[in-house]
C-alpha cells in the first residue's frame, strides 16, 4: 500500500498570503495525484487531479504541481473561504490512499 | 445532474449488523466506479473500497477487507456498504463517492455522508 504523507499538519496563514502544501508518496505514483478540500461539517470537494488539472469550477488561485513522489498544492492568495483541511490522494495503485491532511487555519 | 443520496444516520449496538445505501441518479449507473470513504470523528479521510456496478468488480483496502462488504443493486442504481457485526471503532461518517468525469481513480461526486454511531 502506498503511504501518502502531507506536511505540515497545520498551517497558520493570513488572508491574502500565498500557501504551499506538500504531499509525498512512499513510491512513485506518476501524476495520478488528486487534491481535495474539506471545510468543517462539509463534504470533501475535488480541487485538482492528474497532479495539476483543476476540477470543474475550481478558481485559478489553486494550482498543483509535481510528479513521481513529490507534489505541491499552491493557493496563490488565500481567501477567507479557503480555510479548510486539504487532502492528497494517489490513484496510481490499488488501494487508493489519502494523506492525513493539512489544516489551513487563520493566523 | 449527478446525485448521490445516502441513507440516514444510524444508531446501533455492538455486534449488530448494518447496511447503508447510496442511491445514484443522473448518469448511467453501471458505467462508473462508486466507492466508500470513512471519516472517524475529528480524523482524516480513509479510502475503504470501490465497486464497478457493470460487473461488480470490487476492490478493498486491506484495512477494510473482511470487515465490510460493498455491493450494488443495479435495478435501483444503489450501492451498499454493510457490516455483519459492528464495533465501537466503526463510529464514523461514511461517504459514498463517484469516479465520474475527471479521471479514473478520482472522486468528483460525493454523497452527504451517513453517520454511524455504535453504542451499548
Amino acid at each position: 500500500e502506498i503511504v501518502m504523507t502531507q506536511s505540515p499538519a497545520t498551517l497558520s496563514v493570513s488572508p491574502g498570503e500565498r500557501v504551499t502544501l506538500s504531499c509525498r508518496a512512499s513510491q512513485s505514483v506518476s501524476s495520478d495525484l488528486a487534491w481535495y478540500q474539506q471545510k468543517p461539517g462539509q463534504v470533501p470537494r475535488l480541487l485538482i487531479y492528474s497532479a495539476s488539472t483543476r476540477a470543474t469550477g475550481i478558481p485559478a488561485r489553486f494550482s498543483g504541481s509535481g510528479s513521481g513522489t513529490e507534489f505541491t498544492l499552491t493557493i496563490s492568495s488565500l481567501q477567507s473561504e479557503d480555510f479548510a483541511v486539504y487532502y492528497c490522494q494517489q490513484y496510481d495503485n490499488w488501494p487508493r490512499t489519502f494523506g492525513q491532511g493539512t489544516k489551513v487555519e487563520i493566523k | 445532474e449527478v446525485q448521490l443520496v445516502q441513507s440516514g444516520a444510524e444508531v446501533k449496538k455492538p455486534g449488530e449488523s448494518l447496511k447503508i445505501s447510496c442511491k445514484a441518479s443522473g448518469y448511467r449507473f453501471t458505467a462508473y466506479w462508486i466507492g466508500w470513504v470513512r471519516q472517524m470523528p475529528g480524523k482524516g479521510l480513509e479510502w475503504m473500497g470501490i465497486i464497478y456496478p457493470g460487473d461488480s468488480d470490487t476492490r478493498y483496502s486491506p484495512s477494510f477487507q473482511g470487515q465490510v462488504t460493498i455491493s450494488v443493486d443495479t435495478s435501483i442504481s444503489t450501492a451498499y456498504l454493510q457490516w455483519s457485526s459492528l464495533k465501537a471503532s466503526d463510529i464514523a461518517i461514511y461517504y459514498c463517492a463517484l469516479e465520474y468525469s475527471s479521471s479514473s481513480g478520482v472522486f468528483d461526486y460525493w454523497g452527504r455522508g451517513t453517520l454511524i454511531t455504535v453504542s451499548s
